[in-house]
């Protein structure tokens, strides 16, 4: 059973415009989210984190937005570029208990 | 800056092997975890651990286990390898409750053969 879901394997966007991973979650007890970016041959590297007494966070070109009604969140990149080029993980936790359930990951490509 | 250790980044294993993965990290983490990556999976949980000589099972744990001996360090164990269970095993270590950011080793890609 997926608790966290990202439907979309794959997205291209041109560099400079603005890039939309989705995530939806299943588990009406997560109430900490997080995204992660991952490069071939190298671990995933925190990203950004949002907890759930907000529906938006910002860290310079990295936005999460949640919507807890929904059970969905955002993770928009703006402006693309091509170092953003990589693999993204959704992720959620419940609480302050440290064990992150991971979504199935979307590639990004940012086209020059 | 925290940084995890894996201690083999490819291996190659037969089918029956025991295989050790061995991870160490340096800022004196309390939780340490084990992930393995497949294609269309995403990470999934394998085992994790908040204290020495503690574990505790994640999603997947059927034919690992895993020791921690001393705090900085944290191994999985393939008691008999099976072609299953080639992958990218993916370690990670964080600190106190709440945090929930992840560091990550670079990852061992271990084919069973």
């Amino acid at each position: 059973d997926q608790q966290v879901k990202q439907n979309s394997p794959s997205l291209s966007v041109q560099e400079g415009r603005i890039s939309i991973l989705n995530c939806d979650y299943t588990n009406s007890m997560f109430d900490y989210f997080l995204w992660y970016k991952k490069y071939p041959a190298e671990g995933p590297t925190f990203l950004i984190s949002i907890s759930s007494i907000k529906d938006k966070n910002e860290d310079g070109r990295f936005t999460v937005f949640l919507n807890k009604s929904a059970k969905h969140l955002s993770l928009h990149i703006v402006p693309s570029q091509p170092g953003d080029s990589a693999v993204y993980f959704c992720a959620a936790s419940v609480g302050g208990y440290q064990k992150v359930t991971f979504g199935t990951g979307t590639k990004l490509q940012v086209i020059p | 800056d925290v940084k995890v250790t894996q201690s083999s980044r490819y291996l190659v294993k037969r089918t029956g092997e025991k295989v050790f993965l061995e991870c160490v990290q340096d800022m004196d983490h309390e939780n340490m975890f084990w992930y393995r990556q497949d294609p269309g999976l995403g990470l999934r949980l394998i085992y994790f651990s908040y204290d020495v000589k503690m574990k505790e099972k994640g999603d997947i744990p059927e034919g690992y286990s895993v020791s921690r001996e001393k705090k900085e360090r944290f191994s999985l164990i393939l008691e008999s390898a099976s072609t299953n269970q080639t992958s990218m095993y993916l370690c990670a270590s964080s600190g106190g409750p709440g945090l929930g950011g992840y560091t990550f080793g670079s990852g061992t890609r271990l084919t069973v053969v």
